[in-house]
């Protein structure tokens, strides 16, 4: 059972460097989530998606993109990145929060940025 | 503005009972969430409260009053892999979860 899977693992970026993050679910959900991780903070949401074709913007966007071609897959590009963006990235799939309440994570996706 | 609060870290022995608490200060609410998470792992679900009172799931309960803005995750007989992060996290009127920071449960032999 892969469940939610994400590519890479790790990754280390130069200032201004371009990449992406590729979040894969089999599990069925429509909603789909990309959030990032600091010490000392709670999750913040970066975007989300409510199904295929569809994003919106979560609480911190800015400097991110994101898309749903397909419903399995959501993927998250940083186009220009900066020193502010190291970070552990993790992304969640739901069949919608307020039916079954539970979110299915990724194993997270280290990024430091030099 | 929203906010969630809970301890930043508590120290418990095995065997032990131990109670996280939560309070918030959301936008509206639509349930509330404790998650585990293991050093350098993913956040795994631990239980969904909407209604208030108790509710338990094997040696772990979680309680919620929703007048007080108020909830505790208790772990009983503590062993050593409840080692963990523990998440408290509110949705909010827009179906929108708010994370608390975090509480960081070290368990001694």
């Amino acid at each position: 059972n892969a469940g939610v899977t994400q590519t890479p693992k790790f990754r280390v970026l130069k200032t201004g460097q371009s990449m992406t993050l590729l979040c894969a679910q089999d599990m069925n959900h429509e909603y789909m989530y990309w959030y990032r991780q600091d010490p000392g903070m709670g999750l913040r949401l970066i975007h989300y998606s409510v199904g295929e074709g569809t994003t919106a913007k979560g609480e911190v966007p800015d400097g991110y993109n994101v898309s749903r071609l397909k419903k399995q897959n959501f993927l998250l590009g940083l186009e220009s990145a900066a020193p502010s963006q190291t970070s552990v990235y993790f992304c969640a799939s739901s069949s919608g929060l307020a039916d079954t309440g539970e979110l299915f994570f990724g194993e997270g996706s280290r990024l430091t940025v030099l | 503005g929203q906010n969630i609060d809970q301890p930043t870290e508590m120290t418990a022995t095995e065997g032990a009972i131990v109670q996280i608490n939560c309070t918030y200060q959301t936008s509206g609410f639509n349930g509330l969430f404790w998650y585990q998470q293991h050093a350098g792992e993913a956040p795994t679900f631990l239980s969904y409260n909407v209604l208030d009172g108790l509710e338990e799931k094997g040696r772990f309960s979680s309680f919620l009053s929703r007048s007080k803005g108020y909830s505790y995750l208790l772990l009983k007989e503590l062993q050593m892999k409840d080692s963990a992060s523990y998440l408290c996290a509110v949705m909010d009127s827009n179906y929108q979860l708010i994370w608390g920071a975090g509480t960081k449960l070290i368990i001694k032999p």
